[in-house]
């Protein structure tokens, strides 16, 4: 069955304090790593997709990396702003193309 | 904006009572998902449409079900509703790559 676990499941950091969030994923067939940003009461805002090991991308604060087994979601000085619950998602190849999501990690950042 | 389409906003409703709830996708996007978020908890995968067709089933209860119309728009029912179904209910629509989110469904049930 397919898994997805995040951790820490909380973080407090102080702005400016840099940190990173992990995704470990057992999934048979990796076919993408989704993150999301998801704000109390809201939908999910599209983050990152990454597809294979080795894979990073940046957008602003945030850079995404992934392994064969688990992503890591890097916030470089956060801001109060950044605070939000991070989301990740894998999504399998075969069978149809589940989309199986972690619990998330809710991030405070203290100004 | 994400594109994708959610409605109701919000709504309320009585044990025993069926509801529907309805996705439009973004333009071009053949394939739509729906999830649970119940209060402070992850997001539950329930089924998975492409182009009409159903292409992945997960927890979804036998009380609910879903379609997909050949214009591309899904429906959630929800039906013989009990307090534990009182969640917010997501579907995201997906293209090639990227899977974006519609605001969702706050449903409670009283």
């Amino acid at each position: 069955e397919d898994q997805v676990t995040q951790s820490p499941e909380a973080l407090r950091l102080q702005e400016g304090e840099s940190s990173s969030l992990n995704c470990s994923y057992t999934v048979s067939g990796l076919r993408g790593l989704f993150w999301y940003r998801q704000d109390p009461g809201k939908g999910p805002e599209f983050l990152f997709t990454l597809y294979s090991a080795g894979e990073e991308k940046e957008k602003e604060r945030l850079k995404a990396t992934l392994t064969k087994k688990e992503s890591f979601l890097h916030i470089t000085a956060p801001k109060p702003e950044d605070s939000a619950t991070y989301l990740c998602g894998a999504l399998r190849e075969t069978s149809g193309s589940r989309l199986t999501f972690g619990e998330g990690t809710q991030l405070t950042v203290n100004p | 904006d994400s594109g994708v389409t959610q409605t109701p906003k919000h709504l309320i409703t009585a044990t025993g009572q069926r509801v529907t709830l309805r996705c439009s996708p973004r333009s071009g996007d053949l394939s739509v998902y729906w999830y649970q978020q119940s209060l402070d908890q992850g997001l539950q995968f329930l089924i998975q449409y492409y182009n009409g067709e159903e292409r992945a089933k997960g927890n979804i209860l036998e009380r609910f079900s879903a379609q997909q119309f050949p214009d591309l728009h899904s429906e959630l029912n929800l039906s013989s509703l009990e307090l534990g179904d009182s969640a917010l209910y997501f579907c995201a629509s997906k293209g090639a790559s990227e899977a974006f989110f519609g605001q969702g469904t706050r449903l409670t049930v009283v």
